[in-house]
């Protein structure tokens, strides 16, 4: 079965600075999608990046970055330049690829405080 | 907007009552996907349907059903409510298997 971990229940970051999450999963296949997502107070899901595993190339937008590790099967999130906008729970989910039943599974998540 | 409607965005109910969950789906999108969020807690999948039909299922109760509709609007019923119901709960709906989804605003289920 698949499972995400997130062993960061809180984390904190100055602004202007940097912060990684931590994600890690476990699965049996080859072919699949990682997501990490945001949920700011107003509990809106809202997709921040995604990486396909069969890329070796690390993911990025703007000043949001993963880190792939496929044998590792841990995907962290990097946030540069932290802003006050930032501070909400994200969430680090697994798409699987099962032939029609796709449905994301998601980690429990970690919640960012910034500190102006 | 994400272009995922949920309604109603709030409802308030008494143990034992039956309610109807909403869901439009962003334009062109097949499937949609039910979720669970229960205070401070992580997202639990419930279903999903695929252009009308269901096509996986999670830790849904058997006092929960859904549906999707030929328009491709999706309804979750909620019955014999229980305390422990109150959630959020979340519709999404998906293009295609690489993007993601795409969720709405939920709607905030308080059993009284």
């Amino acid at each position: 079965a698949q499972t995400v971990t997130q062993s960061q229940p809180e984390m904190s970051v100055q602004e202007a600075e940097t912060v990684t999450l931590s994600c890690t999963y476990d699965t049996s296949e080859s072919d699949y999608y990682l997501f990490w997502y945001k949920q700011p107070p107003s509990r809106q899901m809202i997709l921040v990046i995604r990486q396909e595993a069969y890329k070796q190339q690390n993911a990025t937008e703007n000043r949001f970055s993963v880190n792939f590790q496929k044998a590792a099967k841990s995907f962290s999130l990097k946030i540069s330049d932290s802003q006050l906008g930032d501070a909400a729970m994200y969430f680090c989910a697994y798409r699987r690829e099962m032939a029609g039943a796709n449905n994301l599974f998601f980690g429990t998540g970690t919640r960012l405080t910034v500190i102006p | 907007d994400s272009g995922v409607t949920q309604t109603p965005k709030h409802l308030i109910t008494a143990t034992g009552q039956r309610v109807t969950l909403r869901c439009s789906p962003r334009s062109g999108d097949l499937s949609v996907y039910w979720y669970q969020q229960s205070l401070d807690q992580g997202l639990q999948f419930l279903i999903q349907y695929y252009n009308g039909e269901e096509r996986a299922k999670g830790n849904i109760l058997e006092r929960f059903s859904a549906q999707q509709f030929p328009d491709l609007h999706s309804e979750l019923n909620l019955s014999s409510l229980e305390l422990g119901d109150s959630a959020l709960y979340f519709c999404a709906s998906s293009v295609d298997r690489s993007y993601g989804y795409t969720f709405g605003s939920g709607t905030r289920l308080t059993v009284v």
